[in-house]
């Protein structure tokens, strides 16, 4: 099993759609998690942390879960903005090591 | 909120030649930087671990002697590309965190192409 993976998409939806994504991680010493979107040919941007308590930004809600060791995504009301790759990040304590996630292709359309 | 610049953006050499990148946190002192490496369409690839004041720690895989790593002070780390063939063409990114379990803030990139 791969250390993080991620479906690679593409996610197809309409504007206004929800939609989630989920990131699954194998090593259970994983202490910290990042959502970040990349456009095409672009950095990362950090996106959000992910909280085990779940944290919400806006139309954007993360959640860890750590019996089952994954973390989720939820996009709510989706914008033509929101097309992008969405890479999941799982750091170990320090980030001794540092894992991304292959990132999963969003495409909002009209 | 934190940023990170890299310079250049972008980069074309000849075969052979030696390419410096470098990477600033503006500011926040980063006592950890990271280098990646990412290929068209595929993931980030962690090169290597810079703690300022100290050798780099590089990836499995990673040419530590190709892939030179110098992390001077808190405000800046750089990534030289030596002797560069077309197989390094790549985008390279620098990223950097201001404390332990601080999210990573990114610089822009480097898009690297060998001619």
């Amino acid at each position: 099993r791969k250390e993080v993976e991620q479906d690679p998409g593409p996610f197809n939806v309409p504007e206004g759609a929800t939609v989630a994504f989920n990131c699954t991680y194998s090593n259970s010493a994983s202490q910290s998690f990042f959502w970040y979107r990349q456009d095409c040919r672009k950095e990362p941007k950090l996106l959000m942390s992910v909280y085990s308590s779940g944290n919400e930004d806006g139309r954007f809600t993360a959640q860890l879960n750590r019996a089952s060791q994954y973390i989720s995504l939820l996009i709510r009301d989706s914008k033509l903005s929101d097309s992008a790759t969405y890479l999941c990040v799982v750091a170990r304590s320090g980030y001794s090591t540092l894992t991304f996630g292959k990132g999963t292709m969003l495409l909002v359309s009209p | 909120g934190a940023v990170v610049s890299q310079h250049p953006s972008r980069v074309i050499c000849k075969s052979g030649t030696s390419v410096k990148i470098e990477c600033r946190s503006l500011d926040f002192q980063a006592t950890t930087m990271f280098w990646y490496r990412q290929f068209p369409k595929k993931s980030l690839m962690l090169m290597a671990t810079s703690n300022e004041g100290s050798k780099a720690t590089y990836e499995q895989g990673v040419e530590k002697d190709k892939f030179l790593i110098n992390h001077a002070s808190l405000t800046l780390s750089t990534l030289t590309v030596t002797s560069a063939h077309p197989e390094d063409s790549s985008f390279y990114i620098c990223s950097a965190i201001a404390g332990q379990n601080s999210p990573l803030h990114f610089g822009n990139g480097t898009r690297l192409t060998v001619t």
